[in-house]
C-alpha cells in the first residue's frame, strides 16, 4: 500500500471557485505534513506546511485529522495561476520525506 | 536567494554508459537528497545524505549509488545505465530541522536509449 494516497484529479475549475484536495497516509507513526506546488515542467516548491490545529496561508487553508490520517488543502478564490499539481508530503522519521503522486489543478477563465 | 543547481537538464546516454548527475547548493544545508519522478509514480528517493561521506538509502537504490565529499555536493552514479532509468532525476537539500523546507533544484531530464 501506498504510504500516501491522492486523488490524481484533474480538477477543472473556474476562475474564483473554492476547491478542497484531500490526500491520505498510511503509517499513524507519520509526524510531519506539508503541501507542494509543482509548475508544469518545474520542480516542486513547498506551498505549506500542515500543522495539526489547521493554518491558513491568505487564499490556502490546510487541515490534518490525525484519527483518520488525513490531510486537506483548501483554495478560495481561485486563480488561473493556481493551476499547478499539488503534491502530499509526509515524513514518517527522519529527514526523508513520502510524496504523494500529486493532484492536478487546472483553473479555467 | 537559495539556489539547488544541476548539472544537466538534458543528458542522453547509451546502454552500459557510467552516468554522473551532480548538484550542488549553495544555502550550507547538511541535508541533500536525489529523487527521480515518473509519471504514475510520482517522486521517488533514490538516496540521501545527512552530512559529508554519510549516505542513507531511500525507497529505490538499486542500480544507483552516491558520492558526498563536499557539504555542498552531491553526486548520483549510474554505474551501468539502463533503459528503465530513463527519467527526471530533481536535486533536493534541507536543514536538518524536522520541519525543514526541502528546496528542488531544476531536475536532469535523462534518456538512456
Amino acid at each position: 500500500r501506498k504510504e500516501v494516497e491522492q486523488d490524481p484529479g484533474p480538477f477543472n475549475v473556474p476562475e474564483g471557485a473554492t476547491v478542497a484536495f484531500n490526500c491520505t497516509y498510511s503509517n499513524s507513526a507519520s509526524q510531519s505534513f506539508f503541501w507542494y506546488r509543482q509548475d508544469c515542467r518545474k520542480e516542486p516548491k513547498l506551498l505549506m506546511s500542515v500543522y495539526s490545529s489547521g493554518n491558513e496561508d491568505g487564499r490556502f487553508t490546510a487541515q490534518l485529522n490525525r484519527a483518520s490520517q488525513y490531510i486537506s488543502l483548501l483554495i478560495r478564490d481561485s486563480k488561473l495561476s493556481d493551476s499547478a499539481t499539488y503534491l502530499c508530503v509526509v515524513r514518517i522519521s527522519g529527514y526523508a520525506l513520502n510524496f504523494g503522486k500529486g493532484t492536478s489543478l487546472l483553473v479555467t477563465p | 536567494d537559495v539556489k539547488v543547481t544541476q548539472s544537466s537538464r538534458y543528458l542522453v546516454k547509451r546502454t552500459g554508459e557510467k552516468v554522473f548527475l551532480e548538484c550542488v547548493q549553495d544555502m550550507d544545508h547538511e541535508n541533500m537528497f536525489w529523487y527521480r519522478q515518473d509519471p504514475g509514480l510520482g517522486l521517488r528517493l533514490i538516496y540521501f545524505s545527512y552530512d559529508v561521506k554519510m549516505k542513507e538509502k531511500g525507497d529505490i537504490p538499486e542500480g544507483y549509488s552516491v558520492s558526498r565529499e563536499k557539504k555542498e555536493r552531491f553526486s548520483l552514479i549510474l554505474e551501468s545505465a539502463s533503459t528503465n532509468q530513463t527519467s527526471m532525476y530533481l536535486c533536493a537539500s534541507s536543514f536538518p530541522g524536522q520541519g525543514s523546507e526541502q528546496f528542488f533544484g531544476p531536475g536532469t531530464r535523462l534518456t538512456v536509449l
